[in-house]
């Protein structure tokens, strides 16, 4: 069973501060993995892609991925109102299965 | 540069009655996708096209029928609409053959409605 799961949230943080959302999976092999932003009523948006264990930024967001864990988060920095949405994980799984599995997403609120 | 597009962006329809959704996409991607989302599921594959011609199921694909004659449009069909069906559907586009394959790249979305 290929899963991705993530806390729906919602993940409430004050404006300024460090918002951290998270995702684990269940393949081990997978090498791909997304995070997606969506505005209510609108669709994702790919905003990091990360494919190596270690961080990757990307101006106020830093992808995380620990393979021997199974685990990828997303943080974002100084976050702004504007940041508020949902968060989608996405894994590529192993074993030629050439689609992606989403997670069902974090909800993130950034108050002012 | 548009990108890929979905046609129409809202459509109410009666159980029943067949309804198909447009989805053109200018990349030249190989990939397209078709999901729904739905509060309390998530994204949900519903087909898959890796070239003209060539599609697969997903993980819900009963009631649905695609085609892929063109590589820029992938048209989703719903034969007998229910109401089960009333939800959002999103089109996605990917390419493959580097690091950056996977990434896939959504249209607006579909606000389908079955009364």
């Amino acid at each position: 069973q290929k899963e991705v799961e993530q806390n729906s949230g919602p993940l409430s943080v004050p404006e300024g501060a460090i918002a951290s959302l998270n995702c684990t999976y269940s393949d081990r092999g997978s090498q791909s993995f997304f995070w997606y932003r969506q505005y209510s009523g609108k669709s994702p948006e790919l905003i990091m892609s990360i494919y190596s264990n270690g961080d990757k930024e990307d101006g106020r967001f830093t992808a995380q991925l620990n393979k021997a864990s199974q685990y990828v988060s997303l943080l974002i920095r100084d976050s702004q109102p504007s940041d508020s949405a949902t968060y989608l994980c996405a894994v590529k799984f192993s074993g030629g299965y050439n689609k992606l599995i989403f997670g069902a997403g974090t909800r993130l609120a950034v108050h002012p | 540069d548009a990108g890929i597009t979905q046609s129409p962006r809202y459509k109410i329809t009666e159980t029943g009655r067949q309804v198909t959704l447009m989805c053109h996409q200018t990349w030249s991607h190989s990939y397209m996708f078709w999901y729904r989302q739905d509060l309390g599921h998530g994204l949900r594959l519903i087909y898959y096209s890796a070239a003209a011609d060539i599609t697969d199921k997903g993980e819900v694909p009963d009631g649905y029928v695609v085609s892929r004659s063109k590589t820029e449009n992938f048209p989703l069909t719903l034969e007998s609409a229910t109401r089960s069906q009333t939800s959002v559907y999103f089109c996605a586009s990917s390419e493959v053959g580097r690091q950056g394959a996977w990434e896939q790249y959504f249209g607006p979305g579909t606000r389908l409605t079955v009364t």
